[in-house]
């Protein structure tokens, strides 16, 4: 089983529609990242979360908002969702003791 | 402003050959730095890392080097193989506990068979 899974793995979705995408995470990790790639542009932070009560913004946090419902889950969600934010989206984990990241599959979310 | 540009978008060698994939970086607060490889529909996978403190760090055929005056690092692939074919990110932080990392815009690596 992958230890980071990422639901749904692809969604298309309409202007102005609500969207939440799903992180779910089994390495008992608590930092937990959202981040966005975008074509010519790499990977860019979104948020991140140290643990349950501590949820920080990233480089483009604008139009997101974010969920820890527990050490394993965070959720990204896009309030109101435009075709700019039609993107890859990754979510990631980090072991602190040996300074790597573990990414989901990620989430292809297409803004008609 | 793009602190961390990996400025070659894609890269072709021939299979047995090296691999040379180049990363610099503006901020002089970095001092840890790491690669990433990418296939098609997964999630970035953790390749190899080194700390400000080493020049060079090998694992197999991967070896990445560190010139903080020029502010460059760069992954070297030897030999190249055909599942070596992705795309390759590199990415760097600074220390103090932040855990923030900045990622390259990734560089396509094509193994010719």
């Amino acid at each position: 089983d992958a230890d980071v899974t990422q639901t749904p793995r692809n969604r298309i979705t309409k202007t102005g529609k609500r969207i939440m995408l799903e992180c779910s995470q089994t390495k008992g990790h608590d930092r937990m990242y959202w981040y966005r790639q975008d074509p010519g542009l790499g990977l860019r932070l979104i948020y991140y979360s140290f643990d349950v009560k501590d949820i920080n913004k990233g480089e483009i946090s604008d139009g997101y908002s974010v969920s820890r419902q527990a050490q394993a889950k965070f959720s990204l969600s896009l309030e109101s969702a435009i075709p700019n934010q039609t993107a890859l989206y990754f979510c990631a984990t980090i072991d602190i003791s040996t300074d790597t990241q573990y990414f989901g599959p990620g989430t292809r979310l297409t803004v008609l | 402003d793009q602190q961390v540009k990996q400025n070659s978008p894609s890269l072709s060698v021939q299979e047995g050959r090296i691999s040379i994939l180049n990363c610099d970086y503006t901020n002089s607060m970095f001092d840890y730095f790491l690669w990433y490889k990418k296939y098609p529909a997964e999630g970035p996978t953790f390749l190899i890392s080194i700390s400000s403190i080493k020049d060079k760090n090998e694992d197999g055929r991967f070896t990445v080097f560190l010139n903080k005056s020029a502010k460059h690092l760069s992954l070297h692939i030897v030999p190249s193989q055909p599942g070596d074919s992705a795309v390759y990110f590199c990415a760097a932080s600074a220390s103090g506990g932040t855990y923030k990392y900045i990622f390259g815009t990734g560089t396509r690596l094509k193994v010719l068979a």
